[in-house]
């Protein structure tokens, strides 16, 4: 079964509006988690990385103030895309590592974003 | 920073073929590469990796193989199947170096297994 998971899995909303993701671990604790933006067709792309109890930790080029993320609990990062443009409409997708420092990563099953 | 390239774009194959998905990385420190499977609106789910002491893995139809010098990776596919059907990602990270488990990700293959 799924070991990280994400919510909601397709969103639908207003140019202008906010719109939070939330990715939970489900059976361990993830003191890192990690965003993607996938465009159709397209490769994943590293938005940011989050972490517990600190400032999350943004890829070049990617607004931080547009792209809020906050890592509350140790199972728990969510992302807020806020003043959502139809650009911003992807497929967003976080991950976490079972193991700390290791590379072998869980993914969510992602969250479609369309903005109108 | 590290650089993945992934080959081919497209790939189709016959049931019952093999298929051999091939990626380049830049970065010599790069020591862990997993292959990651993606089904249409779907997140990536790990299908195997290996680790840059080993040069072969394989598991049951899948294997992946690893040069390190040449610092490229392979993954075959054996006896495919319809199901086999969707995007693979080849991917790099620097494992248990502070490098925060970052991936890099090929580009990705769209693979076609046809009846």
């Amino acid at each position: 079964g799924a070991v990280v998971s994400q919510h909601p899995s397709w969103v639908i909303c207003k140019s202008g509006t906010s719109v939070k993701i939330e990715c939970r671990s489900l059976d361990f604790q993830a003191t890192t988690m990690f965003w993607y933006r996938q465009f159709p067709k397209q490769s994943l792309m590293l938005m940011a990385t989050s972490n517990e109890g600190s400032k999350a930790t943004y890829e070049q080029g990617v607004e931080k103030d547009k792209f809020l993320i906050n890592h509350a609990s140790l199972t728990l990062s969510t992302l807020t895309v806020t003043s959502a443009h139809p650009e911003d409409s992807s497929f967003y997708i976080c991950s976490a590592p079972r193991i700390v420092g290791t590379g072998e990563l869980f993914f969510g099953e992602g969250s479609r974003l369309t903005v109108l | 920073g590290e650089n993945v390239e992934q080959h081919p774009s497209t790939l189709s194959v016959q049931e019952g073929d093999s298929a051999v998905i091939k990626c380049t990385y830049s970065d010599s420190a790069s020591n862990y590469f997993p292959w990651y499977k993606q089904e249409l609106g779907k997140g990536p789910q790990l299908i195997i990796d290996i680790r840059s002491n080993v040069g072969e893995k394989k598991d049951q139809r899948i294997a992946v193989t690893l040069n390190k010098t040449a610092k490229h990776f392979s993954l075959h596919i054996t006896e495919t199947q319809p199901e086999d059907s969707a995007v693979y990602f080849c991917a790099a990270s620097k494992e248990l170096t502070g490098g925060g488990n970052k991936l890099t990700f090929g580009t990705g293959t769209q693979l076609k297994v046809e009846l």
